[in-house]
């Protein structure tokens, strides 16, 4: 069985202050790890993911996560936000045969001018 | 075009009553998932189908019944509705090896007065 911390339930920041949200997974197994983020009163959106290769990984909109298996960690960042980047961002982890993903409890992001 | 298309959007009805919620993917995917998300956000698996078979079954009520008519169409029956099961559901979508990650729906959300 997976597991996901986020280990901050709510994240403020300035505009173009950078950002850092946090998350460590538990699994038995090899795992697939991802970002979605929800924007309010809507679905979630894939943000980006580690399947394997480069453990450094990039979303169209200057976000990165980095998956480092000894701290069990794929922490969320970007270098400036804008208040458009406000948002619930959720970690998620898949391990195993039957691609369940299990999600954090989600980290609020907002972005204050 | 949706990708992944849930209806109705809002669903507000009394306790005691039946309700049924649809979900219908058209990115050609293998497997489809029902999530429930509840006031605090937190995402919890329901189920899961794969070419229209059971994979995952977490531990819902049995009021809570799947159905998969075909591997583009998951619908979700509520028997006996009760206050708690308000919540938003999310239908989502994937392909086996999850390269891509989930695609959700844009949710409905279920308010039993």
């Amino acid at each position: 069985a997976q597991s996901v911390t986020q280990l901050d339930s709510q994240v403020p920041v300035f505009e173009e202050a950078p950002v850092e949200l946090r998350c460590n997974y538990s699994s038995s197994v090899s795992v697939y790890l991802f970002w979605y983020v929800q924007y309010p009163n809507q679905g979630l959106q894939l943000l980006l993911k580690y399947l394997s290769g480069s453990t450094l990984v990039e979303s169209i909109n200057g976000f990165e996560a980095e998956f480092n298996k000894s701290q069990t960690s794929f922490h969320l960042r970007k270098p400036s936000v804008h208040i458009s980047d406000t948002a619930e961002y959720f970690c998620a982890v898949s391990g195993g045969s039957n691609y369940k993903l299990t999600f954090g409890k989600g980290t609020l992001l907002t972005v204050n001018p | 075009d949706t990708a992944v298309s849930q209806t109705p959007k809002y669903l507000v009805t009394q306790m005691g009553n039946d309700k049924s919620i649809k979900c219908e993917q058209n990115l050609g995917h293998d497997t489809m998932y029902w999530y429930k998300q509840d006031s605090k956000k937190f995402l919890k698996i329901m189920f899961s189908y794969n070419n229209k078979e059971l994979i995952i079954n977490e531990t819902v009520p049995n009021r809570f019944s799947p159905k998969s008519p075909d591997k583009a169409h998951l619908n979700l029956h509520i028997n006996s509705l009760e206050l708690g099961d308000s919540a938003v559901y999310f239908c989502a979508s994937s392909q086996e090896g999850l390269n891509y990650g989930y695609t959700f729906g844009s949710g409905t959300r279920l308010t039993v007065v």
